[in-house]
């Protein structure tokens, strides 16, 4: 299957300042990529859909301001969490999909997420 | 509103049983469906994907969709202390995200 990286892979950061993850597919170009964040034990919820040259699409209940979203070439996405806090530890996992692939599937490949910590 | 829905579990089953993990979908336009692997601490890996009624098997694993029944499985054979994990149901349609179930937890004991 197609790779999805992700740097850092987790970040310790204090509160207040501003934390960015970058996402890029290493073998193939995604038009679209997806942010997600998952809290332990519960499940991956999908916080905004980045498309290459556009704004981004937030989710309801997602703060576009806090959360920025750069997807400025095929390859790379970046999420910034701006003003960090305490509640925005968490789980931050992108994914993309590969839409020149010639599978019918419409797969969607997850990078191995960043764990951020707000102290 | 989209729907995926799967049993939470923890579904628990001896090392070499057949595991068997259920998913069901609301929305009757959705074109394909997957299995994604999650273990703890790490990103969902994907495992399995359909599209076709009828079974798909690879390796120990098989998918079966019902589109009529708007329902998706994925047995595992011979299952293995390694396949304990959480087991994502995702679900596709054109022009969205991947639509993700909350996941069934598979404990696979030795």
């Amino acid at each position: 299957g197609a790779v999805v990286s992700q740097h850092p892979s987790w970040v310790i950061c204090k509160s207040g300042t501003s934390v960015k993850i970058e996402c890029r597919s290493l073998d193939f170009q995604a038009t679209t990529m997806f942010w997600y964040r998952q809290f332990p034990k519960q499940s991956l919820m999908l916080m905004a859909t980045s498309n290459e040259g556009s704004k981004a699409t937030y989710e309801q209940g997602v703060e576009k301001d806090k959360f920025l979203i750069n997807h400025a070439s095929l390859t790379l996405s970046t999420l910034t969490v701006t003003s960090a806090h305490p509640e925005d530890s968490s789980f931050y996992i992108c994914s993309a999909r590969d839409w020149a692939s010639v599978s019918s599937y419409n797969e969607q490949f997850f990078g191995p997420g960043t764990r951020l910590t707000v102290l | 509103q989209k729907e995926v829905e799967q049993n939470s579990g923890p579904l628990s089953v001896p090392e070499g049983a057949i595991a068997s993990l259920n998913c069901t979908y609301s929305d009757r336009v959705s074109q394909s469906f997957f299995w994604y692997r999650q273990y703890s601490g790490k990103s969902p890996e994907l495992i399995m994907s359909i599209y076709s009624n009828g079974d798909k098997e690879d390796g120990r694993f098989t998918a079966q969709l019902n589109k009529a029944s708007q329902y998706v499985s994925l047995l595992i054979r011979d299952s293995q202390p390694s396949d304990s994990a959480t087991y994502l149901c995702a679900v596709f349609q054109a022009g969205t995200a991947l639509i993700f179930g909350k996941g069934t937890t598979l404990s696979v004991s030795s």
